[in-house]
């Protein structure tokens, strides 16, 4: 049972225009939840979270927006630069405890110069 | 360097040859985690710990161990290992359970 779904599993923007990732979740105990973003042969890197008492938080380029109701979240990056190809992971926990981490299966994003 | 470093970065191995991956924060962080990366199945948490001596199961723990018995290392064991654990490996530690993850470079094991 995946409790963690992004079913976009590539994303094609052009260099300048917005690039839109999404993900889904089923456990309503989740409530922090975070993006990845990974080059190849490398580990993931942080990019942004959001606790559920937010429905958006910004940084930069990058923000995350949290649809409670409809168990989804969004990543927007703007403008996409090439140098943000990459394979983006969401992530979800919950602060009951249990600090358990469960990611999705990944979006690749190609940003085309 | 704030980092997370694992060892050995490839690895080769057998079926059920006793092999130990290492992991290790220079961050004095509390929380440290293991996961694998497989193809259309992205990162599976295996085991996580909150602190020195406190452990617990991730999602997909079956036929690996972990221990932590200093605060900035926190090894992966695969007893007996089998070609299903082929995969690749992540460290990972965050101050504190809530805390953005810090990944290491991952290791690339191959069980033939």
């Amino acid at each position: 049972d995946q409790q963690v779904k992004q079913n976009s599993p590539s994303l094609s923007v052009q260099e300048g225009r917005i690039s839109i990732l999404n993900c889904d979740y089923t456990n309503s105990m989740f409530d922090y939840f975070l993006w990845y973003k990974k080059y190849p042969a490398e580990g993931p890197t942080f990019l942004i979270s959001i606790s559920s008492i937010k429905d958006k938080n910004e940084d930069g380029r990058f923000t995350v927006f949290l649809n409670k109701s409809a168990k989804h979240l969004s990543l927007h990056i703007v403008p996409s630069q090439p140098g943000d190809s990459a394979v983006y992971f969401c992530a979800a926990t919950s602060y009951s405890g249990t600090y358990k981490y469960i990611f999705g299966t990944g979006t690749r994003l190609k940003v085309l110069a | 360097e704030a980092q997370v470093t694992q060892n050995p970065r490839y690895l080769i191995t057998v079926t059920g040859k006793k092999l130990t991956v290492t992991c290790s924060q220079n961050m004095n962080h509390e929380y440290m985690s293991w996961y694998r990366q497989d193809p259309g199945l992205g990162l599976r948490q295996i085991y996580y710990s909150m602190n020195v001596e406190v452990t617990d199961k991730g999602d997909v723990p079956e036929g690996y161990k972990v221990s932590r018995k200093e605060k900035r290392n926190f090894p992966l064991i695969l007893e007996s290992p089998s070609p299903n654990q082929t995969s690749l490996y992540f460290c990972a530690s965050s101050l504190r359970g809530l805390n953005e993850q810090f990944f290491g470079p991952g290791t690339r094991l191959t069980v033939l």
